[in-house]
């Protein structure tokens, strides 16, 4: 079965610092991925999905960048954090195109706190 | 784009009694529409979905129904217990699409004892 996780599950970062989380997707191959911000336990905005190693689309800009360096990876990055990045951000994935699953996962999130 | 109104934003009831959820798309393209239970300080959790050539569909307890003329979709919870208590979000995607989940605003549904 298909299992993904998020590292690390709460995170207190100062203003201006650097962000890095990570997503990894285990018992599935060529998963579609994505990253969402959750604000005030409401709301689930998509940051990014990716398709492929490689290919990233972002839906809202900011001063978030993603990365897939490996077909089950996920990462979202800043090099400054604002106070407005925080928030309960989610990775997802779902099947590739074409194999008729379409249903998004959600992992268990990490709380990031900007102070 | 698509755009999901969900209603109502918090909903009570009482043990044993039935909750519906509702929520409107306005993108006629849209075709698959799934439904999360999200747990305090945990992820959304996929609980039932549906596809457009389905008006209803049931698990248990849950159970969906969608009107495409109307655009619109609806969540039932029956006999609620407790442990139902949570934040449910709609959601809406043309199938084969490998982005556009739209979700709604999310609610806060209390089963009280």
């Amino acid at each position: 079965s298909q299992t993904i996780h998020q590292w690390p599950a709460t995170l207190v970062q100062p203003v201006g610092s650097p962000l890095s989380l990570e997503c990894t997707v285990e018992g599935t191959s060529n998963p579609n991925l994505y990253w969402y911000r959750q604000a005030a336990g409401r709301g689930l905005q998509l940051l990014f999905y990716s398709v492929g190693i490689g290919q990233i689309s972002s839906e809202v800009p900011q001063n978030l960048s993603a990365s897939r360096p490996q077909d089950r990876q996920f990462i979202l990055s800043s090099k400054k954090l604002l106070l407005s990045d925080s928030g309960f951000y989610l990775c997802a994935w779902s099947g590739a195109r074409g194999r008729g699953i379409y249903e998004q996962y959600f992992g268990p999130g990490t709380r990031l706190t900007v102070t | 784009g698509e755009n999901v109104e969900q209603h109502p934003s918090t909903l009570s009831v009482q043990e044993g009694d039935s909750a519906v959820i509702k929520c409107t798309y306005s993108d006629s393209a849209s075709n698959y529409f799934p439904w999360y239970k999200q747990e305090l300080g945990k992820g959304p959790q996929l609980i039932i979905d549906i596809r457009s050539n389905v008006g209803e569909k049931k698990d248990q307890r849950i159970a969906v129904t969608l009107n495409k003329t109307a655009k619109h979709f609806s969540l039932h919870i029956t006999e609620t217990q407790p442990e139902d208590s949570a934040v449910y979000f709609c959601a809406a995607s043309p199938l084969g699409s490998a982005r556009q989940l739209t979700f709604g605003s999310g609610t806060q549904l209390t089963v009280l004892p």
